[in-house]
């Protein structure tokens, strides 16, 4: 299978501040990485898909990268509705797989 | 607009069966896939399979033998259904649209296994 190793576990961070969370692949997944937002009590919602392409209607200060094996998601002015949940999960191959998450706060 | 919803017991006996539903909206689920996935107490994700427009699925292996996924296209529904359940089998349950990615989600059921 392949380990999607996500980190932090958790940040807090200020409103406006630069936010980026990462996704290391275990092995080569081209672009094959999404990322997600959830919010407490809601369903996760698609911010990023092909590593870098951003969904419908999510806002533009989200924006994802690709170096290699290791994926970037970086929120460019974090905003107070930020907080939540964020997830990276690889669809190059089955089983498809979830990082372990990153609890967002804000300060 | 495409719209899932999850139904079934939010509780279930250990060794018994869990048996959800999916019914979807606004999109034939003769089209793309349809997944489940759930979330475990403590956040871990899990994909659990999908079946696909034409009725073929994927299952991960971890759950070996225990799950099915089937469907009904004459009520644009799609089911999971996971046996020999055990307290660990306790989580959200969700359904979703694979796309682009999982681009669709229902609004999750909690399913506790518990005696």
């Amino acid at each position: 299978d392949i380990q999607l190793t996500q980190s932090p576990a958790s940040l807090s961070a200020s409103p406006d501040e630069i936010v980026t969370i990462t996704c290391q692949a275990s092995q080569d997944i081209g672009s094959s990485l999404l990322w997600y937002q959830q919010k407490a009590g809601k369903s996760p919602q698609l911010l990023i898909y092909s590593a870098t392409i951003l969904a419908d209607g999510v806002p533009s200060r989200f924006s994802g990268s690709r170096f290699g094996t290791q994926y970037s998601l970086k929120i460019s002015r974090l905003q107070v509705e930020d907080i939540g949940t964020y997830y990276c999960l690889q669809v190059s191959s089955s089983p498809l797989t979830f990082g372990s998450g990153t609890k967002l706060e804000i300060k | 607009e495409v719209q899932l919803q999850e139904s079934g017991p939010g509780l279930v006996k250990p060794s018994q069966s869990l048996s959800l539903t999916c019914s979807v909206t606004g999109y034939s689920i003769t089209s793309n896939y349809w997944g489940w996935i759930r979330k475990f107490p403590g956040n871990k994700m899990e994909w659990m399979g999908y079946i696909s427009y034409s009725g073929n699925t994927n299952y991960n292996p971890s759950l070996k033998s225990r799950i099915s996924i089937t469907r009904d296209t004459s009520k644009n529904q799609f089911f999971l259904q996971l046996n020999s359940v055990t307290t660990e089998d306790t989580a959200t349950y969700y359904c979703a649209r694979n796309a682009r990615g999982f681009d669709y989600w229902g609004q999750g059921v909690m399913v506790t296994v518990s005696s």
